[in-house]
């Protein structure tokens, strides 16, 4: 069965830092591209970053470029997302996605992170 | 990286058809061949319903097809039934290397 499961959600302040896992299972993990796609509360889905399937190149939308950064682990299955500077827009449920030539294929359960004073 | 214009809510009676449209750009819709969409019902993770303007993945009903016309989308759904009412999103690979989501339709089968 695949299976992506996130963690690491939770309060935190506006300008702190949080750091999302992705424990993969289920799939050859190293052949996909993997994700991370927010939605904020009652609001739509955002792209937020991919890394290729290897770790050698990651890509950010604009809204989060230079305070987020993508990181895989292919010998252990594993999908992050550091997040610094955090602000009251980036609260969201945030989903883990695979994903095979250029569409997203599995989706996790998701995250949310609760950016508040 | 602005959003793909899609309705914000449509419906339809049960055994009918409904069509979401998908509006972007010709740096995104218009450019490539990558637009899939998405099945989302309240509180699960979306689900991949077209991909690539029109193929649907296997366990997809056959029921969602996927057109494309210039800068804008469409996703055609036949036969409604009431488990079709979701969130519906589309999603377009765009320049720079990134994708855009539209803002999600509602579907409501009356």
């Amino acid at each position: 069965e695949v299976q992506l499961v996130e963690s690491g959600g939770g309060l935190v302040q506006p300008g702190g830092s949080q750091r999302l896992s992705c424990a993969a299972s289920g799939f050859t993990f190293s052949h996909y591209w993997m994700h991370w796609v927010r939605q904020g509360p009652g609001k739509g889905l955002v792209w937020v970053s991919r890394i290729n399937s290897d770790g050698a190149n990651a890509v950010y939308a604009d809204s989060v470029k230079g305070r987020f950064t993508i990181s895989r682990d292919n010998a252990k299955n594993t999908l992050d997302l550091q997040m610094n500077s955090l602000r009251d827009e980036d609260t969201a449920v945030y989903f883990c996605v695979g994903g095979w030539n250029y569409k997203f294929d599995l989706w996790g359960q998701g995250t949310l992170v609760t950016v508040s004073s | 990286q602005s959003d793909l214009t899609q309705p914000p809510s449509v419906s339809g009676s049960p055994g009918q058809s409904i069509t979401i449209s998908c509006t972007g750009t010709s740096s995104d819709v218009g450019k490539y061949d990558l637009v899939s969409w998405y099945q989302q019902h309240p509180g699960k993770a979306p689900k991949l319903i077209i991909y690539e303007v029109n193929k649907r993945p296997s366990g997809a009903s056959n029921r969602f097809s996927g057109s494309k016309y210039a800068n804008t989308a469409s996703l055609t759904i036949s036969g409604l039934q009431t488990e079709d009412e979701a969130d519906y999103y589309c999603c377009s690979y765009a320049i720079s290397d990134s994708w855009v989501f539209g803002g999600g339709t509602k579907l409501t089968v009356l």
